[in-house]
């Protein structure tokens, strides 16, 4: 089976420059989760979805960045302009609603750096 | 021996030796609790999970021990093996399929 799966792996760029992230998730599973991991700290949700409908998103800073999910299967999350700030690594997971346990499959993540 | 890092604690251990992590959770009212190991590079990957109902849970090699009166958790890895070294990370569900992931904890393991 394969996994979740995230590009770029590695982005550099400068502030104020618009910057995008895309997730495939894990074929089957209907949730889809944005997080970011600062240097040294856990994952902090940024959006949920479900199917194409954002179910969280309390916790995404809406002025500048934006997730889409539009079929239900990929989903994209931009930033537009980026700051020295949102320098960090941005995980994608996937989980199945009919599982058992809240399991959640993590992508690599993209490592954005802003400079 | 365990240390505090500029950003991690970190938990030094020889191989063979059992390692225990521990975690302090936030929220008496969270029913789900997850490990995950976190290797540089890549994302997290499930370890084992447990329940509020439960005290105890084994997998293979590893242990999660639960304490609800001072909402502690810690995870026991028998037997270290250098493959083990990475970051460990505790979460906890607070309602439907929302997890709140602790700092991580760095667990080295020399051969």
């Amino acid at each position: 089976e394969a996994g979740v799966v995230q590009s770029p792996r590695y982005k550099i760029i400068e502030k104020k420059q618009p910057v995008a992230f895309w997730c495939n998730p894990i074929s089957g599973h209907n949730t889809l989760y944005w997080y970011r991991q600062n240097l040294g700290q856990g994952p902090e949700l940024l959006i949920r979805y479900e199917n194409e409908e954002a179910v969280d998103d309390s916790q995404l800073p809406k002025d500048r960045f934006s997730a889409e999910r539009l079929k239900g299967v990929d989903s994209t999350l931009k930033i537009q302009p980026a700051e020295l700030g949102d320098s960090a690594v941005y995980l994608c997971a996937s989980s199945h609603p009919g599982q058992v346990s809240y399991e959640q499959y993590f992508g690599p993540g993209t490592r954005l750096t802003v400079t | 021996g365990e240390s505090v890092g500029l950003h991690l604690p970190t938990l030094s251990v020889q191989e063979g030796d059992n390692s225990i992590i521990n975690c302090a959770y936030s929220n008496s009212a969270s029913d789900y609790f997850i490990w995950y190991k976190q290797e540089s590079g890549k994302g997290p990957q499930f370890i084992i999970d447990i329940r509020s109902n439960m005290d105890k849970r084994q997998g293979q090699r590893v242990t999660v021990l639960l304490n609800k009166t001072v909402k502690h958790l810690s995870l026991q890895i028998a037997a270290t093996q250098p493959g083990d070294s990475a970051v460990y990370f505790c979460a906890e569900n607070i309602g439907y399929s929302t997890l709140t992931f602790g700092k991580g904890t760095m667990l080295l393991v020399s051969p």
